[in-house]
């Protein structure tokens, strides 16, 4: 069974560009997350979405970030503009209820540098 | 904000068994254990997870007391590839689409 996949692997960026991370979560999964991982921290969840339906985005800041699941399937994350403390792992993670446990399966991350 | 408590750090020899201890004394009734390590460079990576009973997989061993306010992960026979941030999460299965909140884990050395 595939994973989540996650891409780019890498980005470097200047402050005030824009990036976009793209998530493919593992078949079937309806719920998807994006989290946060600044160096030294554990995880932290930006949203949650519900196959198209936002579940929650409470931790999300919603003046430069922004994600979308417009198919209930794969997941765009994007940050404009970007500031220098938005440097991270982003990571995907995709879960089903149907599964045991409904455990949540994380992707590799993608790693953002900006300078 | 997580709901565990793990020690910063620890260390092991290769070969021998790696306990690590997880405080979860707040923890509801519909609540269970998940265990979760991050390999440098990785995502998170899902070993177990329970909710009274001891649980054994081809990974590692959970261990919940009868109160269900601690546990404990055992790996076995760590290797060098064990080395990794260990991370004890309480969370409720089966009730929604519930999210993992992280803290900052159990920093796992494995030593030649």
């Amino acid at each position: 069974e595939a994973g989540v996949a996650q891409s780019p692997r890498y980005k470097i960026i200047e402050k005030r560009q824009s990036v976009a991370f793209w998530c493919n979560p593992i078949s079937g999964h309806a719920t998807l997350y994006w989290y946060q991982q600044i160096l030294g921290q554990g995880p932290k969840l930006l949203i949650q979405f519900q196959n198209n339906g936002v579940v929650d985005d409470s931790q999300l800041p919603k003046d430069r970030f922004s994600a979308e699941r417009l198919k209930g399937v794969d997941s765009t994350l994007k940050i404009q503009p970007a500031k220098l403390e938005d440097s991270a792992v982003y990571l995907c993670a995709s879960s089903s209820r149907d599964l045991p446990g409904n455990t949540i399966y994380f992707g590799e991350g993608s790693w953002l540098t900006v300078v | 904000d997580a709901k565990t408590t793990q020690p910063t750090s620890m260390d092991c020899a290769e070969g021998r068994a790696a306990n690590l201890p997880c405080n979860h004394s707040t923890i509801s009734g519909n609540e269970y254990v998940y265990w979760y390590r991050q390999i440098h460079s990785q995502g998170p990576q899902y070993i177990i997870h329970g909710l009274k009973n001891n649980e054994t997989n081809e990974m590692a061993s959970l261990i919940i007391t009868e109160d269900r306010k601690s546990s404990t992960l055992i790996l076995p026979h760590a290797t060098l590839r064990d080395t990794a941030v260990y991370y004890c999460i309480v969370r409720v299965a089966n009730q929604g689409a519930q999210k993992l909140v992280f803290g900052q884990g159990t920093r796992l050395t494995i030593n030649p």
